[in-house]
């Protein structure tokens, strides 16, 4: 099955600079592959996703980047603010059951005003 | 639009009792997927449901726990008997059957501690 593997597992920035997660997958019929990002006491929620026929994706501070033949996928933040504290998960699912996500393991991230 | 609403948040139980979690997802949304999140770990999914049929429980530790989803509306969770590795964060989650769109909107979990 797939594996997803996530680092750090802990990210500690100062306000205003850039914070990058990185993670890998084993299965390579996997093509979807969204972050997450889990507030204290709540559930996840998605910030942004990327499908394996887009090597780059941004959404305002956010950008998402996918590199098939490496089997690697990267969260970048830019211009942190104290609340992009959380932690953030990096997750994949197959074409054919795109509901199954595998996730990785988190990235607590703090930043420090 | 009202979330995914889960209850109850917190529960504490002893080994060896049953618990049962409940889940509403958002209207409209014919799937929901429950999953077991272990502290400092990432959510793993237990259960996916289409409407009232089940899509994939793989990862479900069907000696003890099961899940239904009578109506393709609710769906309940339960573990009998409980065992202390259970002890975790359940969260439940809805997605729409769409193509354009795989988002899973999560509820804010139940929090489970088995003594």
């Amino acid at each position: 099955g797939e594996n997803v593997e996530q680092h750090p597992s802990t990210l500690s920035v100062q306000e205003g600079d850039s914070a990058v997660i990185k993670c890998t997958y084993s299965d390579s019929a996997s093509n979807y592959f969204p972050w997450y990002k889990q507030e204290l006491g709540k559930g996840p929620q998605l910030i942004i996703d990327i499908r394996s026929n887009v090597g780059e994706k941004k959404d305002q501070r956010i950008a998402v980047t996918l590199n098939k033949t490496a089997k690697h996928f990267s969260l970048h933040i830019t211009e942190t603010q104290p609340e992009d504290s959380a932690v953030y998960f990096c997750a994949a699912s197959r074409r054919n059951s795109w509901g199954k996500l595998q996730f990785g393991a988190g990235t607590q991230v703090v930043v420090t005003p | 639009e009202a979330g995914v609403a889960q209850s109850p948040r917190y529960k504490i139980i002893e080994k060896r009792q049953s618990v049962a979690f409940w889940c509403n997802p958002i209207s409209g949304h014919a799937t929901l997927y429950w999953y077991q999140q272990i502290l400092g770990q990432g959510p793993k999914l237990l259960i996916q449901f289409q409407n009232n049929g089940v899509v994939d429980d793989s990862q479900l530790p069907k000696d003890r726990f099961s899940a239904e989803r009578l109506k393709g509306v609710d769906s309940t969770l339960k573990i009998q008997p409980a065992k202390l590795e259970d002890s975790a964060v359940y969260l439940c989650a809805s997605s729409l059957l769409s193509g354009s769109s795989y988002e899973q909107y999560f509820g804010p979990g139940t929090r489970l501690t088995v003594t």
